[in-house]
């Protein structure tokens, strides 16, 4: 059962525009929206986490939104460089502490 | 540099060996992870340990087992590889429910 469901797949931004990617999910037992950036070759690392209790967090260019009511939580990359260039993954924890990964955004930014 | 170190970073099996591969965290994390990555497929985990002495399985956990040898390490052992096991092996820790997880580099591994 997919309890969460990430889009686009893949998304190409030229540099200096705006990314944005998105992930719905199920399970409203949920309480922790994390964001993971892979590089190729690389592990996952934790890129910017909401809790529900906010509804927007910002560091630097990475904003993530939060919207309780229609089970959503989005990621925006303001001002996307090439350096940027990754795959995005949206990974909510379930109630048992273990992380439930989407499908994975694959970011291009072309110079 | 504090982290996720697993080891070896490579392997090529041929099918029916065995081989363990090795996780250790050095951030005094109690739980501890094992995910498997495939094209197209995000991560699926295979077994967690949410705590010392204990192990539950994933999402995928057939043809694996594991063990939490202490706070820090935590292996996973294929018995009798498969080709369908050829992936990319990811270790991660964390604090526990709600918090970041930190990731090794991986292992890719190959099985002929």
């Amino acid at each position: 059962q997919q309890q969460v469901k990430q889009s686009p797949q893949s998304l190409i931004v030229q540099k200096g525009g705006i990314s944005i990617i998105n992930c719905a999910y199920e399970n409203t037992a949920f309480d922790y929206f994390p964001w993971y950036q892979q590089f190729p070759g690389k592990g996952p690392a934790l890129l910017i986490a909401i809790r529900p209790d906010v509804s927007e967090k910002k560091e630097g260019r990475f904003t993530i939104s939060f919207n309780k009511s229609a089970k959503q939580f989005s990621l925006h990359i303001m001002d996307s460089q090439p350096g940027d260039s990754a795959t995005y993954f949206c990974a909510p924890p379930n109630q048992g502490g273990k992380l439930i990964f989407g499908q994975g955004t694959e970011l291009s930014v072309k110079p | 540099n504090a982290g996720v170190t697993q080891t070896p970073k490579f392997q090529v099996l041929k099918t029916g060996q065995s081989m363990t591969l090795q996780c250790a965290q050095d951030m005094n994390h109690n739980s501890m992870y094992w995910y498997r990555q495939d094209p197209g497929m995000g991560l699926r985990l295979i077994y967690y340990s949410a705590s010392e002495g204990t192990t539950d399985k994933g999402e995928v956990p057939n043809g694996y087992n594991v063990s939490r040898l202490n706070k820090r390490e935590f292996s996973l052992r294929l018995e009798s590889a498969a080709p369908s096991q050829t992936s990319v092996y990811f270790c991660a820790s964390s604090e526990g429910p709600n918090y970041g997880y930190t990731f090794g580099s991986g292992t890719r591994l190959t099985v002929v």
